[in-house]
């Protein structure tokens, strides 16, 4: 069975473009989280979708909006585009979103997008 | 807040057994996850806790206090392979972020 899948997964860019991250779930999964991560840092929760609804969203400006669609899959897209927005972008897929049941909650990650910005 | 603090490094040999601590925040506390993470790959789900107690996972076993707000990661017989960083993640009940990750823990493992 395939895991979580992103695409893609080297990305340049130039300060002031915007860029769209994609992520497919794992089969059965129906909720997706997005998280950036820099070097030397853990991850940082950014978005979580459950069936297509933002379920949660972390302390990042509104140049971050991200969507779910019917099949489950997820866009991050990110506008005007700052240095410090280089970083590994994560996609994570749960079961379920939510607390009440921590394992259907457990996230499983893809391999990441790796996006430089220059 | 809801900090979360782990060892930045560890070193241990190969055959030996290393444990990763971890403290957090008890209050409005849900669970408590260990991943593991290679260098440029994505991080790996190990271990959960929400009750006190040991889970025992083959070489792998995760503790839980959650009134001491403390967990540890035990990693028996290391390998090689175990060079990676550990992350503690958080669950709490209130407010709307399903993990609050660590900094992690940089596990180098020598011959």
């Amino acid at each position: 069975d395939a895991g979580v899948t992103q695409s893609p997964t080297h990305l340049i860019k130039t300060r002031g473009q915007h860029v769209t991250l994609r992520c497919s779930p794992i089969s059965g999964h129906k909720s997706v989280s997005w998280y950036q991560q820099v070097l030397g840092q853990g991850p940082q929760f950014i978005f979580q979708y459950y069936e297509k609804e933002e379920r949660g969203r972390g302390n990042f400006p509104d140049r971050f909006s991200a969507r779910q669609f019917p099949n489950y899959s997820s866009e991050l897209n990110v506008n005007a585009l700052l240095l410090g927005d280089s970083a590994l972008y994560l996609c994570a897929s749960s079961l379920v979103g939510g607390i009440r049941s921590l394992a259907k909650n457990i996230q499983y990650f893809g391999a990441g997008t790796r996006l430089s910005v220059l | 807040g809801q900090n979360i603090d782990q060892p930045t490094e560890m070193t241990a040999t190969e055959g030996a057994i290393v444990q990763i601590n971890c403290t957090y925040q008890t209050s409005g506390f849900n669970g408590l996850f260990w991943y593991q993470q290679h260098a440029g790959e994505a991080p790996t789900f190990l271990s959960y806790n929400v009750l006190d107690g040991l889970e025992e996972k083959g070489r792998f076993s995760s503790f839980l206090s959650r009134s001491k707000g403390y967990s540890y990661l035990l990693l028996k017989e290391l390998q090689m392979k175990d060079s990676a960083s550990y992350l503690c993640a958080v669950s709490w009940v209130s407010g709307n972020t399903p993990l609050v990750f660590g900094k992690g823990t940089r596990l180098s493992v020598i011959a």
